[in-house]
Parts: C-alpha cells; structure tokens; sequence
C-alpha cells in the first residue's frame, strides 16, 4: 500500500496566522482527502482534495478557511488560515488507491495547537 | 446516513487475555470495512481491510470478522500485550460510489503488564 509522509508533524502557531500541511505519498494515488480530529474525538472529513481543480468541501467547511491545493496525483496541502484556538486539532491527510491497494492510508498526522 | 458504533468505548485488560473489539453499522450496503489502530496524537495505521465479499481476514494476532447482513464487525487480539495499547477505529465504505470513510469512535483499548 501507500506510504504518506506529512509535515510538519506539529506545529504551535498564534491566532489570526495560517498554517500550510504537506502530504506526499509514494506512488500515484486515485483520491486524497483531509480530516480533522479534535481532542478526544473520532476522524471528520474536512474535504475531498482533486486532481487539478477545486477540492470537494464537507459541510460544515469552507474554501477560504480550509483551502486546499493537489496539483498532482501524489501531493496535496491542506492550509488552515486565520487559526483561533478552535483550530487545534489533529490534521490527516488520507490516500485511497496506490499499487495493489483497495483500503486507505493515513498519514501520521499533524498536532496543531493555536494560542 | 451510515453511522458507526463501537463497543466498549474503553478497555482495559491483563496482558495475555484474549479481547473482542466490537463495531456495528446502520447500512449493510457497505464496500469494506477496514479496522485501524492509532496511538497517541500520531495517525493512523491500518491493520485489516475486509471487502464486502469477505468473512474475515487475519494478520498475526489479529482476526476480523464481518457480518455484513447483521451490520456488525468484530475485531479479535489474541495473547494481548501491552503494545497493543492504543485506539482501533472501525472506519465503513459504503456502496454507491463514495469513497468516502464513515469512522467509530474508537475503542480505546490498555493491556496492563
């Protein structure tokens, strides 16, 4: 299966600045998507990131908070912009497809925390 | 809507017992169902997929079962050690085309030594 390397693996930033998540996975992937999860809490699908145009956003979030790039078929970002202290979370990103695979892999997350 | 419950929310056990780990869900029309262990404040590895077409599947220790008619998955650790200390989420793919992962809440599971 695939292997997805994240970064940074955490991060303590100041509200009102933004924070860009890297994902690069190790082979050609047909789907990546960004969750969040908040302390003590189960996985949420923030979006589903695609391929050379617009990521499909869950409710609940919105482009101009989450804004998300995937230029190709092995890389995605994920910004989160303006943080509040509401922000912190923990960020994974998700890869469906890749060499002899049907299930997903995560990436080892990103701990957030926004003071 | 498909929803995902696991049961016990938490457990803790003696090292070397035997545990199940138990997941349900509300729509049977399911793709795969596959089970993942997370540690503290780190992601997500995966430990079993089962497809829809499959009863059960084994990786050293570990046994899942899927019972999809019923909506219910179990997840089976034999001779539990205290590095399976950790929390297994029930993650559900359901059919029609999304890809989409409807998640449990984890069972957030601790072997005393």
């Amino acid at each position: 299966s695939a292997v997805i390397s994240q970064k940074p693996s955490r991060d303590i930033c100041q509200r009102g600045t933004s924070l860009t998540i890297q994902c690069q996975v190790d082979s050609q992937v047909t789907m990546m998507f960004w969750y969040r999860q908040q302390p003590g809490q189960s996985l949420t699908l923030i979006a589903t990131a695609n391929q050379g145009s617009e990521a499909t956003y869950e409710s609940g979030f919105v482009i101009d908070k989450f804004p998300i790039s995937r230029p190709n078929l092995t890389f995605s970002t994920l910004t989160v912009s303006n943080m509040s202290p509401e922000d912190s979370s923990i960020y994974l990103c998700s890869a469906l497809g890749g060499q002899g695979s049907y299930g997903y892999t995560f990436g080892s997350g990103t701990r957030l925390t926004v003071v | 809507k498909q929803e995902v419950t696991q049961i016990p929310a938490a457990l803790s056990v003696p090292e070397g017992e035997n545990l199940v780990l138990n997941c349900s869900f509300t729509d049977s029309a399911i793709y795969n169902l596959q089970w993942f262990r997370q540690d503290p404040g780190k992601g997500l590895t995966s430990l079993l997929l089962i497809q829809s077409s499959q009863r059960e599947q084994t990786s050293g220790r570990l046994n899942a079962s899927l019972d999809k008619s019923s909506g219910r998955s179990t997840l089976y650790i034999a001779a539990s050690q205290p590095g399976d200390s950790a929390t297994y989420l029930c993650a559900v793919r359901t059919q029609g085309g999304s890809e989409k992962l409807v998640f449990g809440k984890g069972t957030k599971l601790t072997v005393n030594p």
